[in-house]
Order: C-alpha cells, then structure tokens, then sequence
C-alpha cells in the first residue's frame, strides 16, 4: 500500500474564493486521481491528474472550476474555484499503485472537510 | 444514471452474526468490483476485491461473491464485530482505470 497525507484536513471559506488542497503520497506512483464526496453521496470522480500534462476531466467538472496540477509521481494539488456553497463536500485523493495489474486497488488519502459559507 | 447501486442505506446486525451487503451493477464492462470501509473522518480503506472472472473470494473474515448473470454482488462478513461498524462502499471499474462507486451502506454492529 501507500501512505497518502492531505492538507489541509478540513476548512471553512468563504464563497467566492478558492482553496488548494495538497496531496503528497510515500512513493512514485502512476495514476493519482480526485474524487469528491458531498453529503450523503457516493465518491465521485472530478479528474485523473497526469503527470507532465492537463488531467483528465470527468464529465460535469471542467478546468476552470477545479484546476489539477501534478508536478511529479508524489504530489498533485486540486483548486476548488470561485467557491459556492454547493462545493461543501469531502475532496479525496487516491492512487492506483505502479504496478499492480489485479483488481487495480485505489488507495484514499484521509480527505479534506470543505464548508462553504 | 447510477451504474452502481447499493440499495440499503443501512444494516444492523448482532455482534457474531453474519453481515451481508449487497451491491447492484448495470455496466456489463466492468472488469471488477471492490468494496471498501469508511470511518468518519477517514478517507476510504479498500478491503477486498473480485475480478469478473471469478464468482467468489475470500480474506479472513470477509467474502465477495459475484453472481455476473444477475450483476450482483455481495460482501459477508462473519463473524461481525463491533469493530466492523462503518460505512461500506460497494465500487467497479474496467480497463481505464476508473471507479464508480455505489452510496454506501452503513453497517451497525451491536455488542
């Protein structure tokens, strides 16, 4: 497995503005992704972030929203823009080990709480 | 349109006893299935997982079994522990890699 941290755990901002959350994982991995969970919904995919290049967008998530940068194999960071409070949800990042072909496990960062005011 | 589906919001069961989610898919693509436990204020710890090509797998305590014809798929845990008390995702994915999840069951184990 990898050990994947977050920051910050959780926040409270106010709307219009926008947050960077940070994700920083124990080694070089292949595929980082972000999902978000809002309340009582299941984990949804907000992109794929890439190494070297643009992430992926999920269908209903755009750049300009929720930009991804993923400078190399261990860090990636998700902006929540212009935040409303329709953003308030849990934001995960996850990893898919190098490697493993079987079941391809993700493996979840801790999450971060975001509350929109 | 939900391609995986986890109809019981929760489930309740005696310390000992047998707990059985259960998981619904609609996407005949996926190429295999995973569940995972979720405590508050955790992100979600993955458990198990099955490849379409097998109808059963087993780790302990916990079992998968995948009836593809009807696409479904259920977690077993025995015995149940207080412990095992959490929300419980039911998830798919194919060849990109990709997961979709289900809304989670929430497992309520009574000493």
């Amino acid at each position: 497995s990898a050990v994947i941290s977050q920051k910050p755990s959780r926040d409270i901002c106010q709307r219009g503005t926008s947050l960077t959350i940070q994700c920083q994982v124990d080694s070089q991995v292949t595929m980082m992704f972000w999902y978000r969970q809002q309340p009582g919904q299941s984990l949804t995919l907000i992109a794929t972030a890439n190494q070297g290049s643009e992430a992926t967008y999920e269908s209903g998530f755009v750049i300009d929203k929720f930009p991804i940068s993923r400078p190399n194999l261990t860090f990636s960071t998700l902006t929540v823009s212009n935040m409303s409070p329709e953003d308030s949800s849990i934001y995960l990042c996850s990893v898919d080990i190098y490697g493993r072909v079987l079941g391809n496990e993700q493996f979840f960062g801790p999450g971060t709480r975001l509350t929109v005011l | 349109d939900q391609q995986v589906k986890q109809n019981s919001p929760s489930l309740s069961v005696q310390e000992g006893r047998i707990s059985i989610l259960n998981c619904d898919y609609t996407n005949s693509m996926f190429d295999y299935f995973l569940w995972y436990k979720k405590y508050p204020a955790e992100g979600p710890t993955f458990l198990i997982s099955i490849s379409s090509i097998k109808d059963k797998n087993e780790d302990g305590r916990f079992t998968v079994f995948l009836n593809k014809s009807a696409k479904h798929l259920s977690l077993h845990i025995v015995p149940s522990q207080p412990g095992d008390s959490a929300v419980y995702f039911c998830a798919a994915g194919g060849s990109n890699y990709k997961l979709t999840f289900g809304k989670g069951t929430l497992l309520t184990v009574n000493p």
